[in-house]
């Protein structure tokens, strides 16, 4: 297993591009979820989706647009990307059966930096 | 969400034990300890949680106060590979936060050879 996947890793934008950050896990996991981290921060939650279908805000959602395109992907979009939203994006996966109810997976991030 | 408190930086030498420690003073009756850890240039990994009792795994043992207002991440023989971020989480597991964890800024180990 792959476990999470991101693409890109790295990214330069200059401000006002748009562009989607990837996410697939193959884990067969029902729960999806967006994190960005700032320099010497925790993460912090943008957006996630309890399920294939549906998508709900974090804490951070202003500036940003999810898809769960299915069980396996869930996209971040940046419609018009500022340098605020430079930052390390995280996207984990949850089950929600089984024994390993409790671990969010996460995968190995996309640096993102907006000019 | 109730809060964690933990010191900004711990050091340890190789082989040593260590014990890092969280404060959660207004932890609710449903809520889980969680531990997780970032290493450098790396998404955060899942290490261990508990509710009650002190739990042990193949990563790191879990001691939890009577009260639940403190915990303990307990890392037996500290390795070079242990120099991380770890984050202390409380997540309640009661109806719609579907596993939101809020991640605080952890405390910095620094292991030396």
């Amino acid at each position: 297993n792959a476990g999470v996947t991101q693409t890109p890793k790295f990214q330069v934008l200059k401000t006002g591009q748009s562009m989607t950050l990837q996410c697939a896990q193959d884990m067969n996991h029902n729960s999806m979820y967006w994190y960005r981290q700032d320099p010497g921060m925790g993460l912090r939650l943008i957006y996630y989706s309890a399920s294939e279908g549906t998508t709900d805000k974090g804490e951070v959602p202003n500036g940003y647009n999810v898809s769960r395109l299915n069980k396996r992907e869930f996209s971040l979009r940046l419609e018009s990307a500022a340098p605020s939203q430079t930052s390390v994006y995280f996207c984990a996966s949850r089950t929600l059966s089984g024994r390993n109810i409790y671990e969010q997976y996460f995968g190995p991030g996309t640096r993102l930096t907006v000019t | 969400d109730a809060k964690t408190t933990q010191p900004n930086s711990m050091e340890s030498n190789e082989e040593e034990p260590v014990h890092l420690p969280c404060n959660h003073s207004t932890i609710s009756g449903t809520d889980y300890i969680h531990w997780y850890r970032q290493l450098p240039s790396q998404g955060p990994e899942y290490v261990i949680h508990g509710l009650t009792s002190n739990v042990n795994n193949r990563m790191a043992s879990l001691a939890i106060a009577e009260d639940r207002k403190s915990s303990t991440l307990i890392l037996h023989r500290a390795t070079l590979r242990d120099a991380a971020v770890y984050y202390c989480i409380l997540r309640d597991v009661r109806g719609s936060t579907l596993g939101r964890l809020y991640f605080g800024r952890g405390t910095q180990l620094t292991v030396w050879p």
